[in-house]
């Protein structure tokens, strides 16, 4: 299936734990986004990177820190977690030509306790 | 960054009838679109209007810009209970960063 996909779907943890999301699109989309959704249903950018290179960095703690591989995958890593951080992560992916339409994951919803 | 307000919040409608949801922005703009989130899942694009377009259709779905007036409705025609879902404009101010700001949410509810 062509798709954005990424994993775990569910992911609960302490506080002051380290966990990372995994995200994958097979949609030959050249640029990739991970957003926050919180509690209220506000959706706020976090990153983008077109072709492996940062192109947004909100201002995000620096616990946050992406990693993309490769232009198909762009990965979340959360170092000591919060209770804050609560919320659900998704992740996107789009052309840079074009109107720019996003085609987003499934979402990865992190509980901290 | 700028942001969409979607107007009104909730919206709760009988099956077929019409929903209407609006979206204001504070820029200009280069094309602003609609997304739908069902509950526990991810956004999905409906519709791109471009700032030199007026209106546009897409199936059930009618869309409105007023770069004038910075403003955008989603309308929903014939409503059925699988629109019952959150309703989100986002505005592109840049091709060059690709980013998209997104609005609040609108929260329709479809009643059988």
């Amino acid at each position: 299936d062509t798709a954005v996909s990424q994993t775990p779907k569910y992911l609960v943890t302490q506080m002051g734990n380290d966990k990372s999301i995994k995200c994958e699109q097979n949609l030959g989309h050249d640029t990739m986004y991970w957003y926050k959704q919180d509690s209220k249903k506000f959706l706020k950018i976090m990153f983008s990177y077109n072709n492996k290179e940062l192109i947004i960095n909100e201002t995000v703690p620096n616990r946050f820190s992406p990693k993309s591989p490769d232009k198909a995958h762009l990965n979340l890593h959360i170092n000591s977690l919060e209770l804050g951080d609560s919320a659900v992560y998704f992740c996107a992916s789009g052309r840079t030509s074009g109107g720019n339409e996003q085609f987003f994951g499934p979402g990865t919803r992190l509980t901290v306790l | 960054s700028q942001q969409g307000e979607e107007d009104p919040q909730a919206l709760s409608i009988q099956e077929g009838e019409n929903a209407t949801m609006n979206c204001s922005y504070k820029t200009s703009i280069n094309n602003l679109q609609w997304y739908r989130q069902n509950s526990g899942r991810g956004l999905v694009h409906l519709i791109l209007i471009r700032s030199n377009e007026r209106e546009k259709h897409s199936g059930r779905l009618r869309v409105t810009l007023d770069t004038s007036k910075k403003s955008s409705s989603l309308l929903i025609t014939a409503s059925r209970a699988a629109d019952t879902a959150s309703y989100f404009c986002a505005t592109a101010v840049s091709y060059g960063n690709n980013r998209l700001a997104f609005g609040k949410g609108n929260q329709v509810v479809v009643i059988p």
